[in-house]
């Protein structure tokens, strides 16, 4: 069953505090994505990643860090969460990332909200 | 501003009627995508379209790249449809999209 899964679904942090918000795939997609969605402003790409140790900054990178050892597992940490960083996180994965079509696949979302 | 603009930004339809959601944008383009976000979250695909009218099901999807717009045609709405379409632009072949923000559609019974 081809799949995306984050965890936790829901997170309420306190300013200052550190977040990890962790996502996994069954695909063996090598190239995997973080987004964050805010109010009429669709998705925006946070970081990319081609695949183990080959993350690449997206659009709005500022305030975040990710981690990649696993060709399955993505991870997106926020060190001293800041009360913008408000959203809704979504991670997908993809099985190409070159020349060809590669249709993104999206996991449930996380919703943080920070205080 | 933004290079992806989608209109309207929220739609009612009665159960049985047409929707046409569009969007423009102001960049080159490699490809457009379509996604339908779940109310409560989750994307799903509907179309990769680069150039011209692709159909799947009730839903038809028509890119033209030199008037810088695609659009998506929803025939015989039904309530399950109901949730928010999102484009895409794919600006280069390197897979990172840039989205726009979403049409909400509301089909009512």
């Amino acid at each position: 069953d081809m799949k995306v899964t984050q965890m936790p679904r829901y997170l309420i942090k306190r300013m200052g505090e550190n977040v990890l918000l962790e996502c996994g795939q069954d695909m063996s997609h090598e190239t995997m994505y973080w987004y964050r969605q805010d109010p009429g402003l669709g998705l925006q790409l946070i970081y990319i990643s081609y695949d183990v140790d080959s993350n690449s900054e997206g659009d709005i990178p500022k305030g975040y860090r990710v981690s990649r050892k696993k060709r399955e597992h993505f991870s997106l940490i926020l060190d001293s969460a800041k009360t913008n960083q408000t959203s809704v996180y979504f991670c997908a994965s993809s099985s190409d990332w070159g020349f060809n079509y590669a249709e993104q696949f999206f996991g449930p979302g996380t919703r943080l909200t920070v205080l | 501003g933004q290079q992806v603009q989608q209109s309207p930004a929220s739609l009612v339809l009665q159960e049985g009627e047409n929707a046409e959601l569009q969007c423009n944008f102001s960049t080159s383009l490699n490809s457009m995508q379509w996604f339908y976000q779940r109310p409560g979250g989750s994307l799903v695909s509907l179309f990769y379209n680069p150039s011209g009218t692709k159909h799947s099901g009730r839903l038809t999807s028509t890119t033209v790249i030199k008037e810088r717009r695609s659009s998506l045609h929803i025939s015989s709405s039904q309530t399950t449809d109901s949730g928010t379409y999102l484009c895409a632009l794919e600006r280069n072949a390197g897979a990172k999209l840039t989205f726009g923000g979403g049409t909400r559609l509301t089909v009512r019974p």
